[in-house]
């Protein structure tokens, strides 16, 4: 079974708008940490946002929020006020303490178009 | 500016050819991680190492190989490279395995085509 998993191969927003990127997740372990990352068109990789299993709260960072269901084992990002720069590959990802010995494994991503 | 460099940023190769992709980071972070991305797909981790001395297998370690022998250094070395190893590499490292966030800190990645 995969660890991560992502079902939108692809998605698109209107500019301004607000754009939701669902994220499943797979694991045994009780301490993990989720974690979504950025890869524009350049190709580098940039981290966004990370949630640990133990917050209580949802992650916030400026306009990222992820949204952390942890019954469901879901862990979306959420953009709002999507802007034409957010156009990107966007990934989740998920780092096992326990199982994987901290490693990190990745879904296959999301391809964000936002639109003017 | 503080980070991780890798090296080259592209290079086409001949199948049967031996190859080395080198990372450097200056963060003195223990975990380093190599992971190769396929067009399309997300990352797949490759090797991995915890600290300076030990390495381990990812998910798809065959045909690879690396070493650790200082903190800052984690080459990446395909001993004869087959088409099926064309790929963007990505070297990656984060605080100590296990603790903090585990936020990896990526380079730029290496473009790699075998012919």
């Amino acid at each position: 079974a995969q660890k991560i998993t992502q079902t939108q191969p692809g998605m698109f927003v209107q500019e301004k708008e607000a754009v939701t990127l669902d994220c499943t997740y797979d694991t045994s372990d009780q301490s993990y940490g989720l974690f979504w990352y950025k890869q524009p068109s350049s190709g580098e990789m940039i981290f966004l946002i990370y949630q640990g299993s133990y917050d209580e709260q949802n992650a916030t960072e400026g306009r990222y929020s992820l949204n952390f269901q942890k019954a469901r084992k879901s862990a979306n990002l959420v953009i709002s006020a999507s802007q034409l720069g957010d156009s990107a590959m966007y990934f989740c990802a998920m780092r096992e303490i326990d199982t994987n010995a901290g490693k990190s494994t990745f879904g296959d991503g999301t391809t964000l178009t936002v639109k003017p | 500016i503080a980070g991780i460099t890798q090296a080259p940023t592209s290079q086409i190769l001949a199948a049967g050819r031996r190859m080395t992709l080198r990372c450097t980071q200056d963060m003195r972070h223990n975990a380093m991680y190599w992971y190769r991305q396929d067009l399309g797909l997300g990352l797949r981790l490759i090797h991995y190492s915890n600290t300076a001395g030990t390495t381990g297998k990812g998910e798809v370690p065959d045909g690879y190989s690396v070493s650790r022998a200082n903190t800052d250094d984690f080459p990446l070395t395909l001993a004869s490279a087959v088409p099926s190893q064309t790929s963007v590499y990505f070297c990656a490292s984060s605080e100590e395995a296990g603790e903090g966030t585990g936020e990896l800190f990526f380079g730029e990645g290496s473009r790699l085509t075998v012919l």
